[in-house]
């Protein structure tokens, strides 16, 4: 099946400094991957839509220019949290559709999230 | 926009108990139906989705669920729970042709006990 995995798994970074998840489809190509952020006992939020080759698509009061994403490749997304707080604090989930089975479904698959934990 | 319900934010039950978890959705369009579990410690699986066609769906692990357009419902359904069962359940939905957007429900914590 296809496999999506993040990294680092967890992190623990002080107040003001920035932080880089990667998400990767490691079986399949993912023009479209998206970030979802999940606090403590609620549900996945969307933050952004990921597009290959151009920029990402933010949803409504999520701050662009703190959590830049960046999708270079097919492969490969990353969530840069910048100038962290700890009102950053989350569990930081990317999922990722296959783009040769777009056709087919609009079916995302999850990586196993990344745990950010700003003091 | 859309928004997703889940009636029961806690269930538990004892083992071979039957299992309905309530999903209802508000959104003007067609749109597709997914379950998700969430395995203490895992990352979210997909159960079982229901784009078109048959609106009784059935999933992995013994799971299904009906599409009630009606009633703008998409419950989960098990005869039989087990205690592998353990996991929080999310319902989401995207409308079809809607960029892919998924929106959750707050999930769903099922506990089955021995």
């Amino acid at each position: 099946g296809a496999v999506v995995s993040q990294h680092p798994s967890w992190v623990i970074c002080k107040s003001g400094t920035s932080v880089k998840i990667e998400c990767r489809s490691l079986d399949f190509q993912a023009t479209t991957m998206f970030w979802y952020r999940q606090f403590p006992k609620q549900s996945l939020m969307l933050m952004a839509t990921s597009n290959e080759g151009s920029k990402a698509t933010y949803e409504q009061g999520v701050e662009k220019d703190k959590f830049l994403i960046n999708h270079a490749s097919l492969t490969l997304s990353t969530l840069t949290v910048t100038s962290a707080h700890p009102e950053d604090s989350s569990f930081y989930i990317c999922s990722a559709r296959d783009s040769i089975k777009a056709g087919e479904s609009n079916e995302q698959f999850f990586g196993p999230g990344t745990r950010l934990t700003v003091l | 926009a859309q928004s997703v319900s889940q009636h029961n934010h806690h269930v538990i039950l004892s083992e071979a108990a039957s299992l309905e978890l309530g999903c209802n959705y508000s959104y003007g369009g067609t749109v597709n139906l997914f379950w998700y579990v969430q395995y203490p410690g895992q990352h979210l699986q997909l159960l079982l989705k229901y784009f078109s066609g048959d609106p009784l769906v059935k999933g992995i692990k013994g799971f299904e669920a009906e599409f009630i357009k009606s009633k703008f419902s998409f419950n989960l359904r098990k005869p039989s729970v087990q205690w592998s069962d353990t996991a929080e359940y999310f319902c989401a939905v995207s409308p079809t042709g809607g960029g892919n957007k998924l929106t959750f429900g707050t999930g769903t914590q099922l506990k089955v006990e021995l």
